[in-house]
């Protein structure tokens, strides 16, 4: 079955420094991967995604993911954090080959520090 | 840019009511969906569509049903509502390829009490 996990349920950094949003997955096919954020009282909007093109995709508001097969993980990154970043980040694996249901993780709540 | 929008932000219900939650989306998607969040559990799907009058069940179905009559509308019914069916409501919807992201709605924090 398809499983997505997400280390650290929260995770602090300074303004300006490296975010790193850990997603690992399990999918018996070829992985769809998603990357999700969501402010307060708003619904998730979509930051990036892996379709089996380049490996390194490029987001929205400067992040960034490295799918790795060998690994089964795709990682959140953005190189320098800003206060607005400040949500939290849903990663999220497609369940089937025909369907277009995600698993979704439990969601990693990030917090930036002055 | 795709819009999904759900009939309320916050809603009110008393034990027992009937209860409906509206979603509507106006790029003519195929799929729509319908999740609850809760904290430290992410999102669980209840119910979804790839198709007018068509419906499946996700993981947590029980105590809610479901409605597409018309393409761009995915309604969510609450039976007889439960103190354990308070929270955030989220709908989403997608094209039909398996490789297109969801698009969500702003979410209904639904309390029952």
């Amino acid at each position: 079955a398809q499983s997505v996990t997400q280390l650290g349920s929260h995770v602090s950094v300074s303004e300006g420094a490296l975010v790193l949003l850990r997603c690992n997955y399990s999918s018996s096919v070829p992985p769809y991967l998603f990357w999700y954020v969501q402010y307060p009282n708003q619904g998730l909007q979509l930051l990036l995604k892996y379709t089996s093109a380049a490996t390194l995709v490029k987001g929205i508001n400067g992040f960034e993911a490295e799918f790795k097969k060998s690994e089964t993980s795709f990682h959140l990154t953005k190189p320098s954090a800003h206060m607005s970043d400040a949500a939290e980040y849903f990663c999220a694996v497609r369940v089937d080959n025909y369907g277009q249901n995600f698993v979704f993780g439990p969601g990693t709540r990030l917090s930036v520090l002055p | 840019d795709v819009k999904v929008t759900q009939s309320s932000r916050y809603l009110v219900k008393r034990t027992g009511e009937k209860v409906f939650l509206e979603c509507v989306q106006d790029m003519d998607h195929e799929n729509m969906f319908w999740y609850r969040q809760d904290p430290g559990l992410g999102l669980r799907l209840i119910y979804f569509s790839y198709d007018v009058k068509m419906k499946e069940k996700g993981d947590i179905p029980e105590g809610y049903s479901v409605s597409r009559e018309k393409k761009e509308r995915f309604s969510l019914i609450l039976e007889s509502a439960s103190t354990n069916q308070t929270s955030m409501y989220l709908c989403a919807s997608s094209l039909g390829q398996s490789n297109q992201p969801q698009h969500f709605g702003d979410g209904t924090r639904l309390s029952i009490l």
